[in-house]
């Protein structure tokens, strides 16, 4: 059983489109982290959130943290096909420090 | 600052046989992590190091094993491949040692490691 659980797996979409990805589960999380994914590389950190219904910005990238810190979600505003690689979420649990890692959503974004 | 370094980047081994794979933390990162990724199970918590000791295991069989160097340096090991165990396996470092504290760790590019 995942306990992250990412939504939707893969998502192809056009330039200039909006979307939004999920990260789901039924454990609470201490931090969670949103990471981005090319091929051949290691993920890249994106953005961390700690607070229950925090949301932060990166330009066109939103994210947030639900109010019970068991989901979050990450929304691109006008997708262009730089943003196109595999996207991840991971969390920490009480004093872990060890990431667990959804499985990741693989986004196309086509010009 | 230099990023966090793997060798090699890619290796095609058979079953049976073992292998040893590095990892340099970012200079001034005392705390290592390792990871396998896959297809079919995406990033899996392999182990952590940090000044030395292995502070955190993930639940993998015990043909894994790791160590880490003085220099915060870390290997990991894995005997008697099987063909399951091709995967991208990812080191990460991280700065801040202490638990409970929300932490960054950044990663390097994987090891492709291929089992025939």
């Amino acid at each position: 059983t995942q306990l992250l659980e990412q939504s939707p797996q893969f998502l192809s979409i056009q330039e200039g489109e909006n979307l939004t990805v999920y990260c789901n589960s039924s454990s609470v999380f201490s931090s969670l982290q949103w990471y981005r994914q090319e091929p051949g590389e290691g993920p890249v950190l994106l953005v961390t959130v700690v607070t229950g219904g925090e949301v932060k910005k990166l330009k066109r990238l939103t994210f947030q943290f639900g109010d019970a810190r068991k989901d979050s979600s990450l929304h691109i505003t006008a997708a262009q096909p730089g943003d196109t690689g595999l996207y991840l979420c991971a969390g920490t649990q009480g004093g872990s420090e060890k990431l667990v890692f959804g499985k990741g959503t693989k986004l196309t974004v086509n010009p | 600052k230099a990023g966090v370094t793997q060798t090699p980047r890619y290796l095609i081994k058979t079953r049976g046989q073992q292998v040893t794979l590095s990892c340099s933390p970012i200079s001034g990162h005392r705390s290592v992590s390792w990871y396998q990724q896959t297809p079919g199970q995406g990033l899996q918590f392999l182990f952590e190091y940090f000044s030395e000791t292995q502070r955190n295991k993930g639940n993998f069989p015990g043909r894994f094993s790791g160590r880490q160097f003085s220099n915060s340096r870390s290997e990991m090991n894995v005997s008697t491949l099987e063909l399951g165990d091709s995967a991208l396996y990812l080191c990460a470092s991280s700065s801040l040692p202490t638990s409970g504290t929300v932490y960054t760790q950044y990663f390097g590019p994987g090891t492709r490691l291929t089992v025939l």
